[in-house]
């Protein structure tokens, strides 16, 4: 059974550029949630998408915004980065909104 | 606002011993609780769960505990081994919202001393 995976692992942008963050959900999994981590932090909700449809939102600007395809993967794009946005973005997966969230190792988004 | 944390940034434990890792949250809205463990250079791993209808689950040398009363929660993980060391989070979510509105505290690095 094939985990969830993200890409890329590492991406370095500059102030102001815009970015796109992908997540492949483990098999059979049709929740995605979307994650911030700073360094020596827990991570912070984004948002969860649920059969497509956003299914929940945290505190976090328009700027990110997020889209599930048909096949539930996943995509987290980010506009008008700045220097705050560097951090590890974790992507999670689960059976449905009740079931254990299972994450990814990340993309390290850098900041410059 | 309303937040999940923990006691202890850091704790250390000799191979072999048991270990305690404890969290309070303040939402008494929460209904669901899970711990992960995080090494380095990786995603959060999933260890256990747990619904406030309950107040103990067990799963393979972990145990999770739960005191509603309190607003307490503890992961305890038998006969440590190196492979433990690690960050572990403890995250809650409130009950209308199933499990997407996961909370994390900031975590306790457990270190296993050979």
């Amino acid at each position: 059974e094939t985990g969830v995976t993200q890409s890329p692992t590492h991406l370095i942008k500059t102030r102001g550029q815009q970015v796109t963050l992908r997540c492949s959900s483990q098999s059979g999994h049709n929740t995605v949630s979307w994650y911030q981590q700073a360094l020596g932090q827990g991570p912070q909700f984004i948002f969860q998408y649920y059969r497509e449809e956003e299914n929940g939102r945290g505190n976090f600007p328009p700027r990110f915004s997020g889209l599930q395809f048909p096949n539930y993967s996943s995509e987290l794009n980010v506009n008008a980065l700045e220097l705050d946005d560097s951090a590890l973005y974790l992507c999670a997966s689960s059976l449905d909104p009740v079931e254990p969230q299972h994450f990814g190792d990340g993309t390290r988004l850098s900041i410059l | 606002g309303e937040n999940v944390g923990l006691h202890l940034p850091t704790l250390s434990v000799q191979e072999g011993d048991n270990s305690i890792i404890n969290c309070a949250y303040s939402n008494s809205a929460s209904d669901y609780f899970i711990w992960y463990k995080q090494e380095s250079g990786k995603g959060p791993q999933f260890i256990i769960d747990i619904r406030s209808n309950m107040d103990k689950r067990q799963g393979q040398r972990v145990t999770v505990l739960l005191n509603k009363t309190v607003k307490h929660l503890s992961l305890q993980i038998a006969a440590t081994q190196p492979g433990d060391s690690a960050v572990y989070f403890c995250a809650e979510s409130p009950v209308r919202f199933g499990n997407e509105k996961l909370t994390f505290g900031t975590g306790t690095r457990l270190t296993i001393i050979p």
